[in-house]
């Protein structure tokens, strides 16, 4: 069966300190991969997403980075986080057509 | 650019009463359409999803949405609350005409706020 794998599912962090959030998919082969971030009042806002293994696109500039060194395997990092980065991280993956499945969620608080 | 707006980020109705709630998108031609539940602290879940065929679409837990094309519209409805309805949710458009890396887009939801 297709599922994901999201983790940690809560981390505490300060400021200034990095990032490595990991998601891995089974079951698939050649998924399309996101990243989206979830802040208080504001939905869910698409970070990254990739089509392959070493193919990022960024939607939007920020202490954020992505990479996908494995087929199944989607990363998301920072070399220095920021009150700012503090959010619910949901990473999700669709094969080609309308069908998404998200994982678990990680809640990430900057300290 | 595609959008999607969700009136209201609040919706309180009372338990066995009706639960509506409003998603308009903004694209040039129709595009796939979804419905997410999050309860707290979790992922999302699917409720529905309009791709193709009868407008009407029924999905888990009761739930339904009829796209209107010519209202650029995909409202949720459920004809009776329960309290385990509580929740946020979402809704969702992808492009259909873009195979690789369409990302959905979301409203910012609306809190479903259920009383005894």
């Amino acid at each position: 069966s297709q599922t994901i794998h999201q983790w940690p599912a809560t981390l505490v962090q300060p400021v200034g300190s990095p990032l490595s959030l990991e998601c891995t998919v089974e079951g698939t082969s050649n998924p399309n991969l996101y990243w989206y971030r979830q802040a208080a009042g504001r939905g869910l806002q698409l970070l990254f997403y990739s089509v392959g293994i070493g193919q990022i696109s960024s939607e939007v500039p920020q202490n954020l980075s992505a990479s996908r060194p494995q087929d199944r395997q989607f990363i998301l990092s920072s070399k220095k986080l920021l009150l700012s980065d503090s959010g619910f991280y949901l990473c999700a993956w669709n094969p080609l057509g309308p069908s998404y499945t998200f994982g678990s969620g990680t809640r990430l608080t900057v300290v | 650019a595609q959008s999607v707006t969700q009136l209201g980020s609040h919706v309180s109705v009372s338990e066995g009463a009706l639960v509506l709630l409003r998603c308009n998108y903004s694209s040039s031609v129709p595009p796939y359409l979804f419905w997410y539940v999050q309860y707290p602290n979790q992922g999302l879940q699917l409720l529905l999803k309009y791709t193709t065929g009868a407008t009407l679409v029924k999905g888990i837990n009761g739930f339904e949405a009829e796209f209107k094309k010519s209202e650029t519209s995909f409202h949720l409805t459920k004809p009776s609350a329960h309290m385990s309805d509580a929740a946020e949710y979402f809704c969702a458009v992808s492009d259909r005409r873009v195979q690789a890396g369409t990302a959905l887009i979301f409203g910012k939801g609306t809190t479903l706020s259920v009383s005894s």
